[in-house]
């Protein structure tokens, strides 16, 4: 069975410095990866995808994530952070050709960005 | 308009009680999900369906049953409620089973008192 760990709870960081959360995961064969964000009683949006192709993923509002099949990594990248990133971000995973494997999440990073 | 609706989005009831939620689709999607996530803002998989066929039970209480009575919609109704159950439910849309991508809701706050 597949999954997924974050192991930060918390990440925070100042405003302008770059940001990094961290994924790994666990999946029999290739890997679909996801990042979804959720802010305060939202639901889940989502940020970028990693499918096949280029290991750098580039996604919505400036996050970026590199897979690093070695690693079985995920992580989500940002250059330089914004107060308003601040939210509750969640790595999922299903395996390639998984037919009715349905996503599985992360427990989830919540980023704090301090002006 | 928006892609995956949910309603309620709030939901306060007494246990013992039963409820439903509604969830409704506008993307043409085959296949849709009911996800729970707790108060510690775990996310698991509750039910899938694909064109209103019953795909995955992720061994949820018989008192959850899931309704399905066209694609494009899928209803959770919830029997006995337990405080347990108090959560926030999400449902999402994928385009089929293999589906990449999914659509969620904006959440169904469900609590029990």
């Amino acid at each position: 069975a597949q999954s997924v760990a974050q192991p930060e709870d918390q990440v925070n960081v100042a405003e302008g410095n770059p940001l990094t959360v961290k994924c790994t995961y666990s999946v029999s064969g290739n890997p679909y990866l996801f990042w979804y964000v959720q802010y305060p009683n939202r639901g889940l949006q989502f940020l970028l995808k990693y499918i096949t192709g280029d290991n750098l993923v580039k996604g919505s509002y400036g996050f970026e994530a590199e897979f690093n099949k070695s690693q079985t990594s995920f992580h989500l990248k940002k250059p330089s952070a914004l107060v308003s990133d601040s939210a509750l971000y969640f790595c999922a995973v299903r395996p390639r050709n998984s037919g009715n494997t349905p996503l599985v999440f992360g427990k989830g990073t919540r980023l704090s960005v301090i002006a | 308009d928006t892609a995956v609706s949910q309603t309620p989005k709030y939901l306060v009831t007494q246990m013992g009680n039963d409820k439903s939620i509604k969830c409704e689709q506008n993307l043409g999607h085959d296949t849709m999900y009911w996800y729970k996530q707790d108060s510690k803002k775990f996310l698991k998989i509750m039910f899938s369906y694909n064109n209103k066929e019953l795909i995955i039970n992720e061994t949820v209480p018989n008192r959850f049953s899931p309704k399905s009575p066209d694609k494009a919609h899928l209803n959770l109704h919830i029997n006995s409620l337990e405080l347990g159950d108090s959560a926030v439910y999400f449902c999402a849309s994928s385009q089929d089973l293999g589906g990449v991508g999914y659509t969620f809701g904006s959440g169904t706050r469900l609590t029990v008192v």
